[in-house]
């Protein structure tokens, strides 16, 4: 079985300040993780994936997400934070099951970002 | 660049009646989804559907639920008899024919049962 915590359901930050999200999982198999975003009444855009290969993964609007297998973990990170920052972001863990992906969501972590 | 596209937007219907969620996938996508995101909690799986019928299902999805691609292009998601459990907002994806490919998501259906 496969799961996914996140630290915090909302965090705030300054506007500049760095961000950081956490996100840990747990799966019985090699994973394969995702960071969605989510702003207010739209749907999931991805922000960035890792599957195999570099462990830091660079994705859209200045975020990147570093997979450390040692301590299950796959934090999404950026330097400074934007106004247009804010939203809700899900980390999510799959595994093959056929030809696809069986993901499993978090809970997800609303990000306030203060001007 | 594709993207997958739902509708409607917004789904008013009254407790017992029955529901079409429709769903047109990105074209040469081969695997399609439903999930379910109730508010404030998290996106939960619903089903994934592929070569014409249905590779795996939750234990949300029971009877009242069902699924079809009946043109080639759009994937429907059925709810028979609603109740108010089934408020929340829907999501359609769908995924390329290799393994490590993301799923696309659709803007979602917000469904409220009143």
């Amino acid at each position: 079985a496969q799961s996914v915590t996140q630290l915090g359901s909302h965090v705030s930050v300054s506007e500049g300040a760095l961000v950081l999200l956490r996100c840990n999982y747990s799966s019985s198999v090699p994973p394969y993780l995702f960071w969605y975003v989510q702003y207010p009444n739209q749907g999931l855009q991805l922000l960035l994936k890792y599957t195999t290969g570099a462990t830091l993964v660079k994705g859209i609007n200045g975020f990147e997400a570093e997979f450390k297998k040692s301590e299950t973990s796959f934090h999404l990170t950026k330097p400074s934070a934007h106004m247009s920052d804010a939203a809700e972001y899900f980390c999510a863990v799959s595994f093959a099951s056929g030809g696809y992906q069986k993901v499993t969501f978090g809970t997800g972590t609303k990000l306030q970002v203060i001007p | 660049e594709p993207e997958v596209t739902q509708t409607p937007s917004h789904q008013v219907t009254q407790m017992g009646q029955e529901v079409i969620l429709r769903c047109v996938p990105i074209s040469n996508h081969l695997y399609f989804y439903w999930y379910r995101q109730i508010l404030g909690q998290k996106v939960e799986f619903l089903v994934s559907f592929y070569n014409n019928e249905i590779s795996e299902k939750s234990e949300i999805f029971d009877d009242q639920f069902s699924v079809e691609r009946p043109d080639g292009s759009n994937f429907t998601l059925k709810i028979r008899s609603t109740k108010l459990e089934d408020s929340a907002m829907y999501f359609c994806a769908s995924s390329g024919g290799q393994v490590e490919n993301e799923q696309y998501f659709g803007p979602g259906t917000r469904l409220t049962v009143t």
